[in-house]
């Protein structure tokens, strides 16, 4: 069973730039969180995604925005890119479940570096 | 969410139990404590969680004090492999499937050989 698969690995941009980020969730999970993770601090909360809309949004502009597809596939996408958008970008798929057992699973992130 | 506090870094020796504390004074009934760590440049990997009784699985077990202030994490034998930052995260279970994580900075363990 595969888990969450995120690509590309790494990515290099520009200043001004666009970027987008691709996320596979976990077999079965229908839904899609997306997390900002700077060097040395934890993972910062950005938006969830679940049918195909978003549902809970962070305190991240409006530069950052995603997309669900039918399959739960998830994109992220970043306009305008500024150096401090340098960071770890993780995807985390879960059940939309009203269960206390309902976890997020991690993927491995996409290395984003802004020049 | 409550926030949590955590020291910022940990040793331990390989093949003893690590203890890794966590406060939450601020923790209100309905927020279960939930333990992650993150080996260097993986995502973050759930360990355990609970509400008020003692948990354990496979990977560690998990101590919540009766006034629900503070936690600790035991891995009981740890092992190189085991050295990450571990995140202490405590969330509203309210029933529905949305929620987000709130993440610290967490303490990064060392095993040491």
């Amino acid at each position: 069973d595969a888990g969450v698969t995120q690509s590309p690995t790494h990515l290099i941009k520009t200043r001004g730039q666009q970027v987008t980020l691709r996320c596979s969730p976990k077999s079965g999970h229908d839904t899609v969180s997306w997390y900002q993770q700077a060097l040395g601090q934890g993972p910062q909360f950005i938006f969830q995604y679940y049918e195909e809309e978003e549902r809970q949004r962070g305190n991240f502009p409006d530069r950052f925005s995603g997309h669900q597809f039918p399959n739960y596939s998830s994109e992220l996408n970043v306009n305008a890119l500024l150096l401090g958008d340098s960071a770890l970008y993780l995807c985390a798929s879960s059940l939309d479940l009203a269960d206390y057992y309902n976890e997020q699973f991690f993927g491995p992130g996409t290395r984003l570096t802004v020049l | 969410d409550a926030k949590t506090t955590q020291p910022p870094s940990m040793d331990c020796a390989e093949g003893r139990a690590a203890n890794l504390p966590c406060n939450h004074s601020t923790i209100s009934g309905n927020e279960y404590v939930y333990w992650y760590r993150q080996i260097h440049s993986q995502g973050p990997q759930y360990i355990i969680h609970g509400l008020k009784n003692n948990e354990t699985n496979e990977m560690a077990s998990l101590i919540i004090t009766e006034d629900r202030k503070s936690s600790t994490l035991i891995l009981p034998h740890a092992t190189l492999r085991d050295t990450a930052v571990y995140y202490c995260i405590v969330r509203v279970v309210t029933g529905a499937g949305s929620y987000q994580l709130t993440f610290g900075k967490g303490t990064k363990l060392s095993v040491i050989p």
